[in-house]
């Protein structure tokens, strides 16, 4: 029944490893996206995929890199991990980009690099 | 420079309260505000969307209101419940380059005691 789900819901890892984490959405939604929630609660937006293209890839470090294997999916990858990368990363989805939809957010997953 | 402030940053109210949260934006060009409510160790969820014409929208319970002019915006909560301690999320979106991009408050961090 989840309409988002993010996996795995927890992370614990060392600094200089690389990671992935999994989304996908049962919604039929064309548009995906990934979301930092830093300590002090801001989400900012990472990335957007509609029907499989980047359409937005604001400002992050380049070992961080989304795949989208067909437009249920949207997967993140991130290289040598650092302290800072430490956040919850919420996956989300829209019926589309240019207009207002509403957005469901996943359940997020708690990144901790040690 | 695009920002969402919100006020209070926490709120403590007894059962069956009212309460009002408040959100004030710099964000152009607006394309529309939306509020979330995000219940600890979820993801947000949205309550209502709001365009420019819009200036009032309800759910339930809970009631938004915009003032384009002034960049404001709030939300009533009417006869608050225990299961109504969340954050409540401002969430401004900006249309750019086709899209829209969601721009979020830190949050009004609200518990409702018995």
């Amino acid at each position: 029944d989840t309409a988002v789900s993010q996996t795995p819901k927890y992370l614990v890892t060392q600094m200089g490893n690389d990671k992935s984490i999994k989304c996908e959405q049962n919604l039929g939604h064309d548009t995906m996206y990934w979301y930092k929630q830093d300590s002090k609660k801001f989400l900012k937006i990472m990335f957007s995929y509609n029907n499989k293209e980047l359409i937005i890839n604001e400002t992050v470090p380049n070992r961080f890199s989304p795949k989208s294997p067909d437009k249920a999916h949207l997967n993140l990858h991130i290289n040598s991990l650092e302290l800072g990368d430490s956040a919850v990363y919420f996956c989300a989805s829209s019926l589309g980009a240019g207009v207002p939809y509403g957005y469901t957010f996943g359940s997020g997953t708690r990144l901790t690099v040690v | 420079k695009n920002q969402v402030e919100q006020s209070p940053q926490s709120l403590i109210i007894l059962e069956g309260k009212n309460c009002t949260l408040q959100c004030n934006y710099t964000v152009s060009p607006f394309s529309n505000l939306r509020w979330y409510k995000q219940d600890t160790g979820r993801g947000p969820v949205s309550l209502t969307i709001m365009t420019f014409s819009e200036n009032t929208k309800s759910n339930g319970r809970y009631t938004a209101t915009l003032d384009a002019d002034t960049k404001q915006s709030s939300l009533h909560i009417t006869a608050s419940q225990l299961s109504d301690s969340a954050s409540y999320i401002c969430v401004v979106s900006q249309f750019s380059g086709g899209y829209n991009k969601l721009i979020f408050g830190a949050g009004t961090r609200l518990a409702v005691h018995p």
